[in-house]
């Protein structure tokens, strides 16, 4: 069964902590995206990969094809990075498998 | 930037009766989703569109649920008699040229059924 995982589901750190989030999948995959989803509701795309890794600015995603692992991370974070993190996969066709996401909160 | 648009931004229907979520996709994207997501839970797969006709579709997308691209811009998805299990948040997400590649989210349709 396709199935992406993530922990933690819920993660409090202080402003400028360096931020990891994890996610598994259960085959493989032909990309794995990252996507944040803002209190509001609405899902802005992160990053796509299928390989590697890949930065923007402060936020790093990288994954690990053998291990069926992906981790973002976040440098010098702040907290207008408190959001919910949502790691979501293709499972060789066009739809996207969602995990559960992880909720941030960045304390000032 | 391009930018996916949903309308309305928030629906309250009373159920048995039929609601129409609307999307203006990204002009030169050519693969279309409806997702859902029932507050506080993951966000699921409904339906996949390219082509003028689905190519996917998950097990929720029942008899109830249908989407179409009336005139060539917008994407609709209709459900027939709605069920307040069917109160959640709808996002229309694009892809442009090729499957997998980025899928860019419209701003969601927040149904509500009393």
């Amino acid at each position: 069964k396709n199935e992406v995982e993530q922990s933690p589901q819920n993660l409090t750190a202080q402003e400028g902590e360096f931020i990891t989030i994890n996610c598994s999948y259960s085959v493989g995959i032909s990309a794995l995206h990252w996507l944040q989803q803002h209190p509001g509701g609405g899902i802005v795309s992160l990053f796509m990969l299928s390989s590697g890794k890949k930065k923007h600015g402060r936020l790093i995603a990288t994954i690990n094809i053998q291990e069926k692992h992906s981790s973002l991370h976040i440098t010098a974070s702040h907290p207008r990075d408190s959001a919910v993190y949502i790691c979501a996969a293709n499972f060789g066709n066009e739809k996207l498998t969602f995990g559960t996401g992880t909720r941030l909160t960045i304390i000032p | 930037e391009p930018e996916v648009t949903q309308t309305p931004s928030h629906q309250v229907t009373q159920m048995g009766q039929e609601v129409i979520l609307r999307c203006v996709p990204i002009s030169n994207h050519l693969y279309f989703y409806w997702y859902r997501q029932i507050l506080g839970q993951k966000v699921e797969f409904l339906v996949s569109f390219y082509n003028n006709e689905i190519s996917e579709k998950s097990e929720i997308f029942d008899d109830q649920f249908s989407v179409e691209r009336p005139d060539g811009s917008n994407f609709t998805l209709k459900i027939r008699s709605t069920k307040l299990e069917d109160s959640a948040m709808y996002f229309c997400a694009t892809t442009g040229l090729a499957v997998n590649n980025e899928q860019f989210f419209g701003p969601g349709t927040r149904l509500t059924v009393l």
